[in-house]
């Protein structure tokens, strides 16, 4: 049972936009920065978002991220099939003794 | 670029012992502090472990805590994990990750530990 909680699964059409949620608490999300993170089968990794809404370098627009109270956001536009994947939402945890809490994962399906 | 190589992961017998390492590239390794970062089969990421950039302060998930060593060598630009008294619940494919702003900004492909007798 992960300490964040989010929707096991989304799905959508190309071209169309998505929402992945992030739910936490008030020792998590609510009082510390979110990352977001894709994984795709077999590839390392990678940032998409960090404190709360910034993207690295590389990461193009249609990505991004916001931050409300005790839940976090990432927002995808203009799908496309490479975007089919899992993603995590990481935060701190101020109740834990430390290093970071993951959420439970949403697998994007691109229809 | 930053680049992160883990290897070590084999198949081992439960109650085993395991080192893994994480070559980095492409970045100052001695100032950053690192991460090994876990995903069991079929399931969600999991922070396992962290080192400062020093190395004098490491940081364990409660589930490794007492059986994983977490160390580093920057002279070598290296990280490494020991691991112990392994469990088929350590079965993982085990990841490097860099530390950056509030986040991991760089990761390495994984390297994947099966414990099975």
């Amino acid at each position: 049972q992960s300490v964040l909680t989010q929707p096991p699964s989304v799905s959508a059409a190309p071209g169309q936009k998505v929402t992945i949620s992030c739910s936490g608490s008030s020792s998590n999300i609510e009082n510390n920065y979110v990352s977001w993170y894709q994984l795709l089968p077999g590839t390392a990794p990678k940032l998409l978002i960090y404190e709360n809404n910034k993207r690295p370098s590389g990461i193009p627009d249609r990505f991004s991220g916001s931050k409300s109270g005790t839940s976090a956001t990432l927002g995808i536009t203009g799908l496309q099939t490479g975007d089919e994947a899992d993603y995590y939402c990481v935060t701190w945890d101020s109740s834990l003794s430390a290093g970071r809490v993951f959420g439970g994962g949403t697998k994007l399906t691109v229809l | 670029e930053v680049q992160l190589v883990e290897s070590g992961g084999v198949l081992v017998q439960p109650g085993g012992s395991l080192r893994l390492s994480c070559a980095a590239s492409g970045f100052t390794f001695s100032n950053y502090a690192m991460n090994w970062v876990r995903q069991a089969p079929g399931k969600g990421l999991e922070w396992v472990s962290t080192i400062s950039d020093s190395g004098g302060g490491t940081f364990y998930a409660d589930s490794v805590k007492g059986r994983f060593t977490i160390s580093r060598d920057n002279s070598k630009n290296t990280l490494y994990l020991r691991m112990n008294s392994l469990s088929a619940d350590d079965t993982a494919v085990y990841y490097c990750a860099k530390s950056g702003a509030n986040c991991y900004n760089g990761w390495g492909q994984g390297t994947l530990v099966t414990v099975s007798s």
